[in-house]
């Protein structure tokens, strides 16, 4: 079963620095996409990021980037010039096109970023 | 436009209860999610739509019942739920089942006394 693992329950960053949550998952399939969804306190969750398995090449938006490692199953999302509308709980969360399980979100549990004036 | 609507925002209801959660969206999209997330948790998948028919039940007890009367809308039929229900429900939709990027609304706060 496909897992996925976000180690930094909390995190802080002075606004207008960088910082950088990690994500790890596992599988054995080789064609998925993950995503970085980000929810505000009592707000929506939407969508950061996404990256397709097949790209080599990281996704970028605006001040988001990933690190994405395929052969580490690693997939990091770096904020840059971090504001104060980012403090959100960040998910981590990954999805396959095979099978009964397809379109499936599993997400990490979350690392709540904090971010100071 | 990538809104997906949901009402009520609030809902408290007693044990012996029967309520609906509504969920809509006019994206086009053709798979529909239901998510329950307890707080600081992240959600849990309940149910998939795709097509307007029921793809995936993710072992969910009947006193939650899915429905898809048309490719806009889903609810969430809501009988003699337990304290432990309560929880905020999500609804999501992608353009169809797989891939696709999920687009959240903001959820129903169910409160069960």
């Amino acid at each position: 079963a496909q897992t996925v693992t976000q180690s930094q329950p909390e995190m802080s960053v002075q606004e207008a620095e960088t910082v950088t949550l990690s994500c790890t998952y596992d599988t054995s399939e080789s064609d998925y996409y993950l995503f970085w969804y980000k929810q505000p306190p009592s707000r929506q969750m939407i969508l950061v990021i996404r990256q397709e398995a097949y790209k080599q090449q990281n996704a970028t938006e605006n001040r988001f980037s990933v690190n994405f490692q395929k052969a580490a199953k690693s997939f990091s999302l770096k904020i840059s010039d971090s504001q104060l509308g980012d403090a959100a709980m960040y998910f981590c969360a990954y999805t396959s096109n095979y099978g009964g399980s397809q379109g499936n979100l599993i997400f990490g549990k979350g690392t709540k970023l904090s971010v100071k004036p | 436009d990538t809104e997906v609507t949901q009402t009520p925002k609030h809902l408290v209801m007693g044990m012996t209860n029967k309520k609906s959660l509504k969920c809509e969206q006019h994206m086009g999209h053709r798979a529909m999610y239901w998510y329950k997330q307890k707080a600081k948790k992240p959600p849990e998948l309940m149910f998939v739509y795709s097509y307007e028919k029921l793809s995936i039940n993710e072992s969910v007890p009947s006193r939650f019942s899915p429905e898809c009367p048309n490719s806009s809308l889903l609810n969430l039929h809501l009988h003699a739920l337990q304290p432990e229900d309560s929880a905020l429900y999500l609804c999501a939709s992608s353009y169809i089942r797989g891939w696709e990027t999920q687009y959240f609304g903001p959820g129903t706060r169910l409160l069960v006394l």
